[in-house]
Order: structure tokens, then C-alpha cells, then sequence
């Protein structure tokens, strides 16, 4: 079993609707968990960065973190054709060591 | 503010020559990271520095692969002698110090024939 899985899609939304993006995880020991966003030919760009469990929000995303069931969610609401994109997840055990990425999904927002 | 810098953007070689990638993080950047990115994968860490000093090199193919970072700044990754598996992107990334919020380059694409 990988340390964590992410569904690499294609997953085709239309426009305004709310995207969920999804990683699970074996090691117990993350604690921290962030996603990027990834443009085609450009490298990953941070979007949200959470500590533990629970919700973060900014703007249209909310990050979602669940430990005990080891499962993290990004969600976007109202999505634009400027989201189309591949999302990493990543995550480590502490501020201090190495991430461990997902390997992305692939993200289509058609007009 | 001026982000991560890499050059080449692109890069053909064939297998068995060699190639270096550079990277100019961004000013004040203690941290450098060196990724590799395999089509349809996350990236995976090649080399840590902290200043310009190594701070985690375990994923790096030694008997191919180095990398330094002179004067704490500008970093220089070469592949010698580069192998098919070698096509990926190699991605540059800074951060302030040790910790998450990672800046990352566009990349360098390397293609091994």
C-alpha cells in the first residue's frame, strides 16, 4: 500500500459546480497536510496548508482533514475553467521532514 | 517579489551524456529542495539543503546524481551519465527555512533518449 493514494482522474466538472478532491493516507504519524495546484508545464503552487484535524477555509476552498480516518479533502465551491489544473496533496510527520505527495488529480472545469 | 528561478526550461539528451540544472531561489530562501517529477507523479525529493549544507540526500541516486549549492544561494543539479529513466521534470523549490510553505520553479523537462 502506497503511504498515500489519490485518484489521478480526469474528474470533468461544469462550470459553478462544487468540486471534492480527495487522498488517503497509512502513516498515522502526518500531522500536517497541504494541497497545490498544479497548471500544466508550471510547477506546484501551495493553496492550503492544515495542522491535524478539522476545516480550513479560504475564499472557495475548504480543506478538510479527518485523522481517525485517515482522509483529507479539498473542496471548491463554484469552480471556474481557471481551476483546471492537477491538485497534490501532500503531507509529513512534522514541520521538519520530508513531504510525501499524492500523485494528483487532474481537474476539468468546462465552460 | 521575484520567484523560483530555473534554467533550462528544457532539456534533450541522449542516454549516457550528461546534463546540469540550475536554480536561483528566492532572495533570503535558507531552505533549497530538489524534486523529481515523473509523468503522471507527485514529486519526489531528491536533495535538502539548509544554506549550503545537505540536510537530506536519501532519495538521491549518488552514483549518477549530485548537487551542490555554493554560497548558500544558487543551486546546480547534473546528471552524469543520464539514463531513459531519468525523463521527468525537476523541479526547484525554497522556502524561508525548514518548514512547508515551499515555493516552486516551472521546471526544468528533461527528456532522456
Amino acid at each position: 500500500q502506497k503511504e498515500v493514494e489519490q485518484d489521478p482522474g480526469p474528474l470533468s466538472v461544469p462550470e459553478g459546480a462544487i468540486v471534492s478532491l480527495n487522498c488517503t493516507y497509512s502513516n498515522s504519524a502526518f500531522q500536517y497536510f497541504m494541497w497545490y495546484r498544479q497548471y500544466s508545464r508550471k510547477g506546484p503552487e501551495l493553496l492550503m496548508y492544515t495542522y491535524s484535524s478539522g476545516n480550513k477555509e479560504d475564499g472557495r476552498f475548504t480543506a478538510q482533514v479527518d485523522k481517525s480516518s485517515k482522509y483529507i479533502s479539498l473542496f471548491i465551491r463554484d469552480s471556474q475553467p481557471s481551476d483546471s489544473a492537477t491538485y497534490l496533496c501532500a503531507m509529513n510527520p512534522s514541520g521538519y521532514s520530508t513531504l510525501t505527495f499524492g500523485k494528483g488529480t487532474m481537474l476539468l472545469v468546462s465552460p | 517579489e521575484a520567484g523560483v528561478a530555473q534554467s533550462p526550461r528544457y532539456k534533450i539528451i541522449e542516454k549516457r551524456q550528461s546534463v546540469a540544472f540550475w536554480c536561483n531561489p528566492i532572495s533570503g530562501h535558507a531552505t533549497l529542495y530538489w524534486y523529481q517529477q515523473i509523468l503522471g507523479q507527485g514529486p519526489k525529493l531528491l536533495i535538502q539543503f539548509q544554506n549550503n549544507g545537505v540536510v537530506d540526500d536519501s532519495q538521491l541516486p549518488k552514483d549518477r546524481f549530485s548537487a551542490e549549492r555554493l554560497k548558500g544561494v544558487d543551486s546546480t543539479l547534473k546528471i552524469q551519465p543520464a539514463k531513459l529513466e531519468d525523463s521527468a521534470v525537476y523541479l526547484c523549490a525554497s522556502s524561508l527555512s525548514t518548514g512547508n510553505e515551499q515555493y516552486f520553479g516551472p521546471g526544468t523537462r528533461l527528456t532522456v533518449t
